[in-house]
């Protein structure tokens, strides 16, 4: 059974740069059926899709956050992360990794548990 | 970016009633349209994808329907278990977008 865990720090200054890894198990990042995604949620609001990347290396960002994301894989380590730079408190939320399914409507599925990160001095 | 609308905010209902959320979207999607639930502390979780087919695993009481700019969850039977909140997410374009959710409360 597919599994994905986000791991990093939980806390992060104003204007420094939050940084974030999804480790997948039971399977491999390595597959043309699939994207891998990080998705954030801040506290007790809604969703907001972050942004994807392929094995590959393609990627696609929300223009929202596009010139402070960057998302890059290391398909050696069945891992992908989330970088996102001159962090706000706007940006604490939790973070979710998840796969994207290229089939049909694109979903995500499944999800890892999440992570907080909190933007504070 | 297609903007989604979901009705109502919250509601409260017993076990054992039929229940139905609507999702609206800021354009047509045709179908590209899915629906997560979500429990307190718990990452989403995927029911229903492409508007109404069920994901393995879910319950055959989570059904859901419509295309182009509307959309429903329905529960036929709302068990303990299904309190929680309901997002819809369209993948017609870029950005991927939510609804602001639907939290089923109990009465």
């Amino acid at each position: 059974q597919l599994q994905l865990q986000e791991s990093g720090p939980g806390l992060v200054k104003p204007s420094e740069t939050l940084s974030l890894t999804c480790t997948v198990s039971g399977g491999s990042i390595n597959s043309s059926s699939y994207y891998w995604g990080w998705i954030r949620q801040p506290p007790g609001k809604g969703l907001q899709c972050i942004g994807s990347i392929y094995y590959s290396g393609s990627s696609y960002y929300n223009p929202s956050l596009k010139s402070r994301v960057t998302i890059s894989v290391d398909t050696s380590k069945n891992q992908f992360s989330l970088k996102l730079s001159s962090v706000t408190a706007a940006d604490t939320a939790v973070y979710y990794c998840a796969r994207t399914v290229l089939a049909a409507a694109e979903r995500f599925d499944p999800w890892g548990q999440g992570t907080l990160v909190t933007v504070s001095s | 970016d297609i903007q989604m609308t979901q009705s109502p905010s919250s509601l409260s209902a017993s076990a054992g009633d039929r229940v139905t959320i609507t999702c609206r979207a800021s354009q047509s999607i045709s179908n590209y349209l899915n629906w997560y639930q979500q429990k307190p502390g718990k990452a989403p979780k995927l029911l229903i994808y492409a508007a109404s087919s069920l994901q393995s695993g879910v319950p055959s009481r989570f059904s859901g329907s419509g295309s182009g700019t509307d959309f429903t969850l329905t529960i036929s039977s709302l068990q303990p278990e299904d309190f929680a909140t309901y997002y819809c997410q369209q993948s017609y374009s870029t950005p991927r977008t939510f609804g602001q959710g639907t939290k089923v409360e109990i009465k």
